[in-house]
């Protein structure tokens, strides 16, 4: 299972663009690369994933370079209510999981802890 | 939407008792999981299952056990609770084919 690193903590302001880079150096030709979202004392809320270039969405846009050895979420312009831990998963979440099917269960990190401030 | 319900939002228990936390999802996924939470740890897998009755150990089954009897619920049991079991409690659930996981709200369980 490829292992992510990602930075602890991130400050942002409003109305700013954020990028939050997760690295996965050994990531497999069948894995993609899943973010989510996760607000105090809730459970992680799915944002987006991609396999390779770039994927947009309503709410955030992820770029992953060629060698897909990183990836990068973007979240336009941002508000207080962002605030939260954002994690970046890899692993092939496709398929069914069968006995040993632990090959596609998804590894959560200790995430960003994105801060935004007035 | 896909709806994954914890039965329970915090919980106190005392040392050596039994706890059953209990996940509902209602959109007949083939696949539920359990993880903890702990600060500074993220979140770690203790048990999954991939169908009905089935069931898989993850990174740290120690001190749990599981119990699927039926698809759309996915029962996890201290088997005896320890202070250690102290922590926030996260059920998901995805379909085979489905790209994200879904997860319930949580139960912060506190062993005293």
């Amino acid at each position: 299972l490829a292992k992510t690193t990602q930075p602890i903590s991130m400050d942002s302001y409003e109305g700013q663009e954020v990028n939050i880079t997760c690295s996965h150096n050994n990531i497999a030709t069948n894995d993609y690369i899943t973010w989510y979202q996760q607000f105090p004392s809730q459970g992680p809320r799915f944002i987006i994933q991609g396999y390779k270039t770039k994927v947009t969405n309503e709410v955030a846009s992820l770029f992953i370079p060629a060698d897909r050895k990183s990836s990068t979420l973007s979240l336009p312009r941002v508000s207080l209510s962002d605030t939260a831990v954002y994690y970046c998963l890899v692993g092939d979440p496709r398929g069914r999981m069968s006995y040993g099917g632990a090959t596609n269960k998804l590894i959560f990190g200790t995430g960003t802890l994105l801060a935004v401030q007035p | 939407d896909v709806k994954v319900t914890q039965s329970s939002r915090y919980l106190v228990k005392r040392t050596g008792e039994k706890v059953f936390l209990e996940c509902v999802q209602d959109m007949d996924h083939e696949n539920m999981f359990w993880y903890r939470q702990d600060p500074g740890l993220g979140l770690r897998l203790i048990y999954f299952s991939y169908d009905v009755k089935m069931k898989e150990k993850g990174d740290i089954p120690e001190g749990y056990s599981v119990s699927r009897e039926k698809k759309e619920r996915f029962s996890l049991i201290l088997e005896s609770a320890s202070t250690n079991q102290t922590s926030m409690y996260l059920c998901a659930s995805r379909t085979g084919t489905h790209y994200g996981y879904t997860f319930g709200s949580g139960t912060r369980l506190t062993v005293v």
